[in-house]
């Protein structure tokens, strides 16, 4: 199985400023996906981050408000940018691994976001 | 937007089988479908998945009907700690890691001691 570490947990920021998440694999890994769920909501992909190239984003999700990097096959992070209230939300990172009989995803535990 | 249709809720008496249907009617051949969990304040958890056979692990069976529309998580003795949403998911290509999942509404299953 794959562990993946999230940092931080949990954060309560101000409106207008930005935060980065981390996100560790502890196995190289080509792509990796960034979630975010609302409260109450499902789970909504808002980026995939290859390795070496620039992130694929989801429809109504812009670079300039979620910049991701992906600087080698284990690591990732995640800027959310100019924050306002809109966006508390849990963000999870993921990603897939090839087992006997297909791919299994494997989640991180999330960063709880709270913006005031 | 999601490929599946889940009942947004169900209770279930502890140590009682719980069963999760879900709604995949427009499914392709070579599609599978997987359930995944999330735990209050938890990344979701794999649990299972299938093509057209069912099958069973240590965590649940899944039932898929002969058409392949439409399937059935099953937890044989539901605990306190099942308490959980349970998404269905569709997704391609089993053989390449980094198809992305698309989400639905999931279940959301309470159980009752």
């Amino acid at each position: 199985s794959a562990v993946i570490s999230q940092k931080p947990s949990r954060d309560i920021c101000q409106r207008g400023t930005s935060l980065t998440i981390q996100c560790q694999v502890d196995s190289q890994v080509t792509m990796m996906f960034w979630y975010r769920q609302q409260p109450g909501q499902s789970l909504t992909l808002i980026a995939t981050a290859n390795q070496g190239s620039e992130a694929t984003y989801e429809s109504g999700f812009v670079i300039d408000k979620f910049p991701i990097s992906r600087p080698n096959l284990t690591f990732s992070t995640l800027t959310v940018s100019n924050m306002s209230p809109e966006d508390s939300s849990i963000y999870l990172c993921s990603v897939d691994l090839i087992r006997v009989g297909g791919p299994e995803a494997f989640f991180g535990q999330g960063t709880r976001l709270t913006v005031v | 937007d999601a490929k599946t249709t889940q009942p947004p809720s169900m209770d279930c008496a502890e140590g009682r089988a719980a069963n999760l249907p879900c709604n995949h009617s427009t499914i392709s051949g070579n599609e599978y479908v997987y359930w995944y969990r999330q735990i209050h304040s938890q990344g979701p958890q794999y649990i299972i998945h299938g093509l057209k056979n069912n099958e069973t692990n240590e965590m649940a069976s899944l039932i898929i009907t002969e058409d392949r529309k439409s399937s059935t998580l099953i937890l044989p003795h539901a605990t306190l700690r099942d308490t959980a949403v349970y998404y269905c998911i569709v997704r391609v290509d089993i053989k390449a890691a980094g198809n992305k999942l698309t989400f639905g509404g999931g279940t959301r299953v309470l159980v009752k001691p």
